[in-house]
């Protein structure tokens, strides 16, 4: 089962409008990274917040962390169609055992934004 | 400022044959990572390596097999592709674990 699950899978916005993204997750995390992936091309880091904190801005991003509820969401203000790209979640757990590097992705929320 | 460069971007294979796929960094991370991304399943971690000489198996390990003989190069080897290996392969680099620096891609079909 996956660690981070981003919802919706897909979303669709006129340009200039906000985008809201969401990501929930199964166990403690040290920080949770934003990605985001253009078609045929690799992930890009986009922003990360760590456990300890709860809002994130960067440019046109906004990460908030609700570690409670183990959830996250990433707000793209203003979008442009240039926005148009699949956004993934990755936490990194809190394990004891695991060392680290074991960083796991989300299946992406698809956002497509029409000029 | 090539970051992680992969060879080849696509390939064909047949059922059976070897390949090996090369991951190039620049960047001098001690940490690299063979990712493969299939539709609905996000990217699951197939091997990583923690430094020259080190491997050591993610999620996905069957059917893989890894080599990072110098720390820029991270090799990823099918040793018998199987119609289940088709998948695009992605490689990651890192210092840290805040932030993966990923490479283009290799789009691989085994018919």
């Amino acid at each position: 089962s996956q660690q981070g699950e981003e919802d919706p899978q897909a979303l669709s916005i006129q340009e200039g409008e906000n985008a809201t993204m969401n990501c929930s997750y199964k166990t403690s995390i040290n920080n949770l990274q934003w990605y985001r992936q253009n078609s045929g091309r690799g992930l890009v880091h986009l922003i990360l917040i760590r456990s300890n904190e709860r809002e994130k801005h960067s440019g046109r991003l906004r990460v908030t962390l609700d570690t409670s509820k183990k959830s996250s969401s990433l707000l793209i203000t203003a979008s442009r169609a240039a926005d148009t790209a699949s956004y993934f979640c990755a936490t990194d757990p809190a394990v004891g055992d695991t060392g680290g590097f074991k960083t796991i992705f989300g299946a992406g929320t698809r956002l497509f934004v029409k000029a | 400022n090539a970051g992680v460069t992969q060879t080849p971007k696509f390939r064909v294979l047949k059922t059976g044959q070897s390949m090996t796929l090369l991951c190039a960094q620049d960047m001098n991370h001690e940490y690299m990572y063979w990712y493969r991304q299939d539709p609905g399943m996000g990217l699951r971690l197939i091997h990583y390596s923690v430094g020259e000489g080190t491997t050591a198996k993610g999620e996905v390990p069957d059917g893989y097999n890894v080599s990072r003989l110098k720390k820029q190069n991270f090799l990823l080897g099918l040793e018998s592709a199987a119609p289940s290996q088709t998948s695009v392969y992605f490689c990651a680099s890192s210092q840290t674990q805040e932030g993966y620096t990923f490479g283009s891609g290799t789009r691989l079909t085994v018919v």
